[in-house]
């Protein structure tokens, strides 16, 4: 069966610092991959999605960036962390591009 | 772009009544709809699902929901709650034939009293 990992399951970080949340996926192979950040009281924004090796999407304009180095390897990224950038990042992968997805435990990422 | 609206942010009932959380949707094509479920301390975890067909689907843990094409709706329904649903239940849906991901609705808060 198909599983997702994805962590640290929380990280404090200063301002300024890097950030590298990493995220895989076992069981299957070339899947969709997303990052969404969840904020209380406004749902899942997705971040970046990804259809390929190499293929990132960005959603919304952000301090962040992905990639994905392999196939079944997401990782979120930052060079210099702001305090907005707080909040919880899950990672998630859909089988087609139509299907449902399914998600990490999630990261709690408190910049401070 | 879709965008998902729920419109109960939180909702507080009583054990063995009846539940119907609303969702609505906008976008001007086909969509695939998910409810996805979220239980304290928990991942999110998907409840039901429409493709196509049979616009009353049924989910896990006694979970319905219908679509209705004309209202761009797809609410979900339980007949009977249990103090074990208490979380928080999300809308989502997803433009048929595209590779962005779901759109999440802002999410609702159930607490079901013992």
């Amino acid at each position: 069966s198909q599983t997702i990992h994805q962590w640290p399951a929380t990280l404090v970080q200063p301002v300024g610092s890097p950030l590298s949340l990493e995220c895989t996926v076992e069981g299957t192979s070339n899947p969709n991959l997303y990052w969404y950040r969840q904020a209380a009281g406004r749902g899942l924004q997705l971040l970046f999605y990804s259809v390929g090796i190499g293929q990132i999407s960005s959603e919304v304009p952000q301090n962040l960036s992905a990639s994905r180095p392999q196939d079944r390897q997401f990782i979120l990224s930052s060079k210099k962390l702001l305090l907005s950038d707080s909040g919880f990042y899950l990672c998630a992968w859909s089988a087609t591009q139509n299907t449902e997805a399914f998600f990490g435990q999630g990261t709690r990422l408190t910049v401070v | 772009a879709q965008s998902v609206s729920q419109h109960n942010h939180h909702v507080i009932l009583s054990e063995a009544a009846s539940l119907e959380l609303g969702c609505n949707y906008s976008y001007g094509g086909t969509v695939n709809l998910f409810w996805y479920v979220q239980y304290p301390g928990q991942h999110l975890q998907l409840l039901l699902k429409y493709f196509s067909g049979d616009p009353l689907v049924k989910g896990i843990k006694g979970f319905e929901a219908e679509f209705i094409k004309s209202k761009f709706s797809f609410n979900l329904r339980k007949p009977s709650v249990q103090w074990s649903d208490t979380a928080e239940y999300f809308c989502a849906v997803k433009r048929r034939g595209g590779a962005d991901g779901l759109t999440f609705g802002k999410g609702t808060h159930l607490i079901i009293q013992p």
